[in-house]
C-alpha cells in the first residue's frame, strides 16, 4: 500500500527566510504532484513532477523529485506572506493507464509572518 | 473558459436525507473524480470514472454511489448522509492525453445537521 509523508506538518516562518518541506513516498513512481490549498477553496496545482531528476521553479517555490530515494521536495526562497497556505504532495498509484490514482500526504501548514 | 464546475457550492442536509452533488466540465475529459476532504485531512479518492466505466475505491462506503449520464455531467449520491460525511467534495477531470493533469473544481461543502 502506497504511503505518503510530509513533514513538516506545521511551519511558521518569517518573511524572507528560506525552507524546504519534504514528501517521502513507500512505493516506486515516478509521478509526483504538489498542490496549494488556501483555507475553504479548492487544490491548486503548483508542479507535476513526471521522472527522476526532475526539477520546476515557478517565482519562490522550487520542487524537486528523487524516484530513487522515493523523495520530493518543494523549496521556498525569500517567503512572503502571499505563501500563506496549506501545501500538498500527492504521489500517482500507477494502477491504471490513461488515468490517475493520487495518494495524498498529510499536507503542510505553513504561515509566514511579516 | 474552459472549466471544471460544481453545485452547489454549499450543502446543507439532514441527517440520513439523500443528497446529490454535482459536477461538470467544459474541457471534454474522458475521467471524472471525486475525492472527500474531511477538515484539516488530505483528500481521499472515492471512486473515478473512465468514460462510461466507474471505478470504486476499495475503501468507499456503500452510502455513495454516482452517476455519470454523459462525458460532461458527473454526480455523487449520498444514499443517507451521517454526521462524518460532512466534508469538501472535489471533482476533478483529466484527459487521456494529458493523463498527469487533474483539473480541480471549486469544491462543494456539505454540512450534515
Amino acid at each position: 500500500e502506497l504511503k505518503v509523508e510530509q513533514n513538516p506538518l506545521f511551519l511558521s516562518m518569517q518573511e524572507g527566510k528560506n525552507y524546504t518541506i519534504y514528501c517521502n513516498y513507500s512505493t516506486t513512481s515516478d509521478r509526483l504532484y504538489w498542490y496549494r490549498q488556501d483555507p475553504g477553496k479548492s487544490l491548486e496545482s503548483l508542479f507535476v513532477l513526471l521522472s527522476n531528476g526532475a526539477v520546476k521553479q515557478e517565482g519562490r517555490l522550487m520542487a524537486s523529485l528523487d524516484t530513487k530515494a522515493r523523495l520530493s521536495t518543494l523549496h521556498i526562497t525569500a517567503a512572503v506572506h502571499d505563501l500563506s497556505a496549506t501545501y500538498f504532495c500527492a504521489v500517482d498509484r500507477g494502477e491504471i493507464q490513461g488515468a490517475q490514482k493520487l495518494v495524498f500526504g498529510q499536507g503542510t501548514r505553513l504561515t509566514i509572518n511579516p | 473558459d474552459a472549466m471544471v464546475i460544481q453545485n452547489p457550492r454549499y450543502q446543507v442536509t439532514q441527517f440520513g436525507k439523500p443528497v446529490t452533488l454535482s459536477c461538470s466540465q467544459t474541457l471534454n475529459h474522458n475521467v471524472m473524480y471525486w475525492y472527500q476532504q474531511k477538515s484539516s485531512q488530505a483528500p481521499k479518492l472515492l471512486f473515478h470514472y473512465y468514460d462510461k466505466d466507474f471505478n470504486n475505491e476499495a475503501d468507499t462506503p456503500d452510502n455513495f454511489q454516482s452517476r455519470r449520464p454523459n462525458t460532461s455531467f458527473c454526480f455523487l449520491d449520498i444514499r443517507s448522509p451521517g454526521l462524518g460525511d460532512a466534508a469538501m467534495y472535489l471533482c476533478a477531470t483529466s484527459s487521456l492525453d494529458r493523463y498527469y493533469e487533474q483539473y480541480f473544481g471549486p469544491g462543494t461543502r456539505l454540512t450534515v445537521t
